[in-house]
């Protein structure tokens, strides 16, 4: 298996534009997170997928981050509009079913200026 | 201007010898207690997991130890490597995988 996917690798936008991140998660998984790491708030989950619904959306930071899972195989993380404080790594993990074993995507940096 | 973040804690032991990573968690009700690794340009890496019901579980070169009156977590590793440099974190399994704010291992040879 290729491991969790995670696309683009790098993106830089203007503020005000609409961003989406892609998640692949490892076939099988049934449980999917998506962070954000800043060297102020550290690793921070934004929300938690269990068998594509969502379980804890606690961690978004406000109505312009939403996220989707459609399917076991795909998830999006989109900002609209984003903002410079937005700047950050946002990473996908995925585990299976009664693991611990989160495993990482290589992470999305956004630059937003 | 200055920047102002997260000050992690920095470990810097020799190579060969043995490391010893602290945390301190807050959610008694977590089910598990998990160590991982993460390298510059990397995500998080899984190293080991504990049990809430256990207070030592051992790996190849690392052990976890669990003190539930304290609320500490602490990771060994025995025998450290150059390539064991890295940022450290612990994180807690109860209904959702939460992570600590980490600890830098600089590893001097």
């Amino acid at each position: 298996d290729a491991g969790v996917i995670q696309s683009p690798r790098h993106e830089v936008t203007e503020m005000g534009q609409e961003v989406t991140l892609r998640c692949k998660p490892i076939s099988g998984h049934n449980s999917l997170f998506w962070y954000r790491q800043t060297m102020m708030r550290g690793l921070e989950l934004l929300i938690y997928f269990n068998n594509n619904v969502p379980i804890d959306d606690s961690g978004m930071p406000e109505d312009r981050f939403s996220a989707k899972m459609p399917n076991a195989s795909f998830s999006t993380l989109k900002i609209q509009p984003s903002e410079p404080r937005d700047s950050a790594v946002y990473f996908c993990a995925s585990s299976g079913q009664g693991s611990t074993e989160a495993f990482f995507g290589q992470g999305t940096r956004l630059t937003v200026v | 201007g200055e920047s102002v973040g997260l000050h992690l804690p920095t470990l810097s032991v020799q190579e060969g010898d043995n490391s010893i990573i602290n945390c301190a968690y807050s959610n008694s009700a977590s089910d598990y207690f998990i160590w991982y690794k993460q390298e510059s340009g990397k995500g998080p890496q899984f190293i080991i997991d504990i049990r809430s019901n256990m207070d030592k579980r051992q790996g190849q070169r690392v052990t976890v130890l669990l003190n539930k009156t304290v609320k500490h977590l602490s990771l060994q590793i025995a025998a450290t490597q150059p390539g064991d440099s890295a940022v450290y974190f612990c994180a807690e399994w109860g209904n959702k995988l939460v992570f600590g704010a980490g600890t830098i291992l600089r590893v001097k040879s």
